[in-house]
């Protein structure tokens, strides 16, 4: 159990466009979804917090106009990148908390690579 | 503020034991995570284990909690090409909505 799966796995766009990525939880309910970068041989950043039916709560330094997230059931969170430029390529992972699991417990989707040209 | 630290590198032989080193700064931790993140891939839950605990054992891997020094480790038994991976511990971040910190992830080489 507690699978989560993201879709894309791989985008390539343009510069100016944008992207959306998915992250599903396949066998349980989220009450909580994390959005993370990975820059090459990094360590997770946490870009934001979301919560299902509310405003996601940004990491400072991430801008939300930027990084559009909704967050509209206990299964389902999206981040859109807007106008992505290249600057904005990177590996891009979400997460999510069970609802009732063990506290602070997060599982990983297997992650999207966007690039953008 | 909070923080998780990691040597960044490991090489052992191919059934030898790893182990890989933790110290984090929150002394409110619950529980504490090792991840594991193949190439290319998402992070996968290893293990996780409780503050109140000293010692936790899954199969061929160990968690050791000290938490008077604040330290953690995963030792894993008969360390095997296929656990050759990056290694992160996780804490979380004073119980602020439920986020995690993440260390710096150790790169475990294992040679055939």
């Amino acid at each position: 159990g507690a699978v989560v799966s993201q879709h894309p796995s791989w985008v390539i766009c343009k510069s100016g466009t944008s992207v959306k990525i998915e992250c599903r939880s396949l066998d349980f309910q989220a009450t909580t979804m994390f959005w993370y970068r990975q820059f090459p041989k990094q360590s997770l950043m946490l870009m934001a917090t979301s919560n299902e039916g509310s405003k996601a709560t940004y990491e400072q330094g991430v801008e939300k106009d930027k990084f559009l997230i909704n967050h509209a059931s206990l299964t389902l969170s999206t981040l859109t990148v807007t106008s992505a430029h290249p600057e904005d390529s990177s590996f891009y992972i979400c997460s999510a908390r069970r609802r009732g699991g063990v506290r602070e417990t997060q599982y990983f989707g297997p992650g999207t690579r966007l690039l953008v040209l | 503020g909070e923080d998780v630290e990691q040597s960044l590198f490991l090489s052992v032989r191919e059934g030898d034991s790893s182990v890989i080193n933790c110290t984090y700064t929150d002394s409110s931790s619950t529980y504490l995570y090792w991840y594991k993140q193949e190439p290319g891939a998402g992070l996968q839950l290893l293990t996780y284990i409780f503050s109140n605990m000293d010692m936790k054992q899954d199969q061929r891997l160990t968690v050791l909690l000290n938490k008077k020094d604040k330290h953690l480790s995963l030792r894993i038994a008969d360390t095997q090409t296929g656990d050759s991976a990056i290694y992160f511990c996780a804490g979380p971040t004073g119980n602020q909505g439920g986020k995690l910190i993440f260390g710096q992830g150790t790169e475990l080489s294992v040679k055939p």
